[in-house]
């Protein structure tokens, strides 16, 4: 089955700056990226999602990018803001209702 | 996100004791998701159901059963037989013919 690794388990980054997040997958017929926002206590919540048709897609401060090649993906927020902080999860999944594989998610910390 | 609701938002059991936790959703989504999260492990898969009276074991069903009469209740009991019940449990649904899961605000077991 699937396999989602994800990296780093806790990022750092000053006010401003920019925050990467990685992630890789096992299963080359997976075809859907979701990446999640959880912030403590609360549900995760969808904040972009990536399809194999494309390379890339952006959403104000947010891209991600996606190389099925290489099966991997990633997360880039640009101009951390504080409320930024939060744990980020990537996932991964196959059409048709297939329950999606989770990363183990990021601690993001951006430091005022 | 608000069509879905999940009770009780916190519960104590005592060792031995079943519990169920509930799962309700006005969205029409045809699947739904059970998921059990831990500190620094993600979102691991309990249970799925794609339609009515039909589920699916996850990674980590050892313990758990569920039910799926209605379209809109996915309810979720954890037996005496889950040696390591204390957790967040978060309920997801998903449309039919889409990728994209919501996630309901979750329930917190705590084993006493």
């Amino acid at each position: 089955g699937e396999n989602v690794e994800q990296h780093p388990s806790t990022l750092s980054v000053q006010e401003g700056d920019s925050a990467v997040i990685k992630c890789t997958y096992s299963d080359s017929a997976s075809n859907y990226f979701p990446w999640y926002k959880q912030e403590l206590g609360k549900r995760p919540q969808l904040i972009i999602d990536i399809r194999s048709n494309v390379g890339e897609k952006k959403d104000q401060r947010i891209a991600v990018t996606l190389n099925k090649t290489a099966k991997h993906f990633s997360l880039h927020i640009t101009e951390t803001q504080p409320e930024d902080s939060a744990v980020y999860f990537c996932a991964a999944s196959s059409r048709g209702n297939t329950p999606l594989v989770f990363g183990k998610g990021t601690r993001l910390s951006v430091i005022a | 996100d608000g069509g879905i609701t999940q009770s009780p938002k916190y519960l104590f059991r005592k060792e031995g004791q079943n519990v169920t936790l509930s799962c309700e959703q006005n969205l029409n989504h045809d699947a739904m998701y059970w998921y059990r999260q831990d500190p620094g492990q993600g979102l691991r898969l309990i249970y799925y159901s794609q339609i009515v009276n039909d589920f699916q074991k996850g990674d980590i069903a050892e313990g758990y059963s569920v039910s799926r009469e209605k379209k809109e209740s996915f309810p979720l009991t954890v037996t005496s037989a889950q040696k390591n019940p204390t957790a967040f449990y978060l309920c997801a649904t998903m449309l039919g013919g889409t990728d994209t899961q919501y996630f309901g605000p979750g329930t917190r077991l705590t084993v006493l």
